[in-house]
């Protein structure tokens, strides 16, 4: 079974703050994805990345920046936090394969910024 | 744009009702369409996926989907609900030829026992 883990389950911040979540798959996945999901707005992606050290921007990357220096790992990092990021934040991974690839998600991870 | 969007936001049935849940995309070319479930508390999981050959797509947990091209739709169903299906529903879709996934915004199930 693919397994994808993510660092936190709840994580609490001060506005200001840096903020990294981890993001770590197991299946050799080539593709991984960060989202957030809200109330009513569903999933929305913020980056994600098809290649060690190869990010493309997403529908909402103010904010948000990642990082991927190992396959298996893709960190997103909220630089300066503010309240208008607390979310629940989800990761996935999948395959590279054109026309295949479901995407497998982690358990996500809720940020709360006060 | 590309977007997938969903009817309903909130669906409450009894148990052993039908289900039918719409979910339209904007895709022009071929597309690759999918389901998601997240049950209280738990992650997201995939109920069933569509890509090609047999419009009409048999999940896991007795879940269906009738992939319609005319009408741009890849409506869910079950003939039949359980009080365990209670959870938030995710049509998803994408072209087959990249990762651009877009998800819809989600419809809520509440099945009353």
């Amino acid at each position: 079974d693919v397994k994808v883990t993510q660092s936190s389950r709840y994580l609490v911040k001060r506005t200001g703050e840096k903020v990294f979540l981890e993001c770590v798959q197991d299946m050799d996945h080539e593709n991984m994805f960060w989202y957030r999901q809200d109330p009513g707005l569903g999933l929305r992606l913020i980056y994600f990345s098809y290649d060690v050290k190869m990010k493309e921007k997403g529908d909402i990357p103010e904010g948000y920046s990642v990082s991927r220096e190992k396959k298996e790992r893709f960190s997103l990092i909220l630089e300066s936090a503010s309240t208008n990021q607390t979310s629940m934040y989800l990761c996935a991974s999948s395959l590279l394969t054109s026309g295949r690839g479901e995407q497998y998600f982690g358990p996500g991870t809720r940020l709360t910024v006060t | 744009a590309q977007s997938v969007s969903q009817h309903n936001h909130h669906v409450i049935l009894s148990e052993a009702a039908s289900l039918e849940l719409g979910c339209n995309y904007s895709y022009g070319g071929t597309v690759n369409l999918f389901w998601y479930v997240q049950y209280p508390g738990q992650h997201l999981q995939l109920l069933l996926k569509y890509f090609s050959g047999d419009p009409l797509v048999k999940g896991i947990k007795g879940f269906e989907a009738e992939f319609i091209k005319s009408k741009f739709s890849f409506n869910l169903r079950k003939p039949s609900v359980q009080w365990s299906d209670t959870a938030e529903y995710f049509c998803a879709g994408r072209p087959y030829n990249n990762n651009d996934m877009r998800f819809g915004a989600g419809t809520r199930l509440t099945v009353k026992p």
